[in-house]
């Protein structure tokens, strides 16, 4: 059964930082990795996907890499806003069309 | 552009009531799923759908029932209420079966309580 952690639960930084999100998963046989936002009281929102044959893709101050091997993707965020605060969740989808696992999240809060 | 909807947003429900949750999208997406996501477990799924006609259990289908008449509606049925279906439900779309290299589309989540 495919496991999906994502490590730290919470993190706190300053307003500037650059920082890095983990999110690791039991089973390499993925299609694709997405990273998600998520909102208090909101839905998701699709960050960014990375297919299994990729290695990283990037969107604006975001970039994720995935290494499937090992089992690891991490999302990048550069220069931190306080508006990048939210909980960002990692999925992957493997086995049969309707295996999205998720983790279960980095809540990011950036201080001013 | 409404993307996927849900209602209702809030519900609180008595032990044994049932109730539907609605979803609908506007994007011509063959497949939709639901989800809860419960404190210190993620999101996990409930029911599938790769096409209007086909439905397939999830994760955790026990307790819901759900069906897929049309491409947009995908509609999710609480059979007989009980406090441990309380969660926040999400409904999601994409483009193909899965998910597969595409990305897939969350409503805002319907916030379920039963007492």
């Amino acid at each position: 059964k495919q496991e999906v952690t994502q490590i730290p639960a919470a993190l706190s930084v300053p307003e500037g930082e650059n920082l890095v999100l983990n999110c690791s998963f039991t089973d390499s046989a993925i299609y694709n990795l997405q990273w998600f936002r998520q909102d208090p009281g909101k839905g998701l929102t699709s960050l960014l996907l990375i297919q299994s044959s990729q290695r990283e893709q990037t969107s604006g101050r975001l970039n994720a890499s995935l290494d499937k091997s090992s089992g690891r993707s991490t999302l990048y965020i550069a220069a931190s806003q306080p508006g990048d605060s939210a909980t960002y969740l990692c999925a992957v989808v493997g086995g049969t069309a309707s295996k999205l696992t998720f983790g279960t999240g980095t809540r990011l809060q950036v201080t001013l | 552009n409404a993307g996927v909807t849900q209602t209702p947003k809030f519900q609180v429900l008595k032990t044994g009531q049932s109730m539907t949750l609605q979803c609908a999208q506007d994007m011509n997406h063959e497949y939709m799923s639901w989800y809860r996501q419960d404190p210190g477990m993620g999101l996990r799924l409930i029911h599938y759908s790769v096409g209007a006609g086909i439905t397939d259990q999830g994760e955790v289908p026990n307790g819901y029932n759900v069906s897929r008449s049309t491409t947009e509606d995908f509609p999710l049925r609480l059979l007989s209420a009980a406090p441990s279906q309380t969660s926040v439900y999400f409904c999601a779309s994409s483009p193909s079966t899965g998910g597969k290299g595409n990305t897939i589309y969350f409503g805002e989540g319907s916030w379920l309580t039963v007492v």
